[in-house]
């Protein structure tokens, strides 16, 4: 899979919204984008995942660019819930069987 | 919603030991998954499962064996427990392996060998 670059950490206000970037200048056109969330002394969860329209869902939105070489995780109103690590992860159609974690970005939630 | 539990959350034993971590789904899944996670090297696959009484390596298997002898249930067995497998083990679920496809995480179990 190829690789993605994440911030290590940002930071944010209550109720603000949050944008988390990820480039993925490598990306080839049958990867995926997938983005998955892990809360302190939780297993990662599930956020959003898109190919090349932007995606809403109940919890975030993904844009993506139009060269598909980045991309935006939204969160419209930030929670202290939503204080977690972000993970950007590329899945092709090689090794689709597992997920390739980075380090992530570090999302801390000001009051 | 997608349910993935872990019989244990943490979890202490003694080098030598046999160790067994249950991992159970209820979505019908034909596919199961652990994953270590370890400070700096992110989640690496141990085994993954696509069907009953199936299983495949994933990147680090050696230390490590599985068992699925039901859809929804997935075995990972330190046959002999060693200090360098003190980690955070991770079980997933997915309904398939394309690369659209959602994984589902459970809680975890945080295991620490003696």
């Amino acid at each position: 899979d190829a690789k993605t670059t994440q911030p290590n950490s940002m930071e944010s206000n209550e109720e603000e919204p949050v944008h988390l970037p990820c480039n993925h200048s490598t990306i080839s056109g049958t990867d995926y984008i997938h983005w998955y969330r892990q809360l302190p002394s939780q297993g990662p969860e599930y956020v959003i995942h898109g190919l090349t329209s932007n995606v809403n869902n109940r919890m975030a939105s993904l844009a993506i660019a139009e060269d598909r070489k980045s991309s935006t995780l939204i969160l419209h109103r930030a929670t202290l819930r939503d204080a977690a690590v972000y993970y950007c992860i590329l899945r092709g159609i090689q090794g689709a069987q597992k997920l390739v974690f980075g380090q992530g970005t570090r999302l801390t939630i000001n009051p | 919603d997608v349910k993935v539990t872990q019989s244990s959350r943490y979890l202490v034993k003694r080098t030598g030991e046999k160790v067994f971590l249950e991992c159970v789904q209820d979505m019908d899944h034909e596919n199961m998954f652990w994953y270590r996670q370890d400070p700096g090297l992110g989640l690496r696959l141990i085994y993954f499962s696509y069907d009953v009484k199936m299983k495949e390596k994933g990147d680090i298997p050696e230390g490590y064996s599985v068992s699925r002898e039901k859809k929804e249930r997935f075995s990972l067995i330190l046959e002999s427990a060693s200090t360098n497998q003190t980690s955070m083990y991770l079980c997933a679920s997915s309904l398939g392996v394309r690369s659209q496809e959602t994984q589902y995480f459970g809680p975890g179990t945080r295991l620490l060998v003696l």
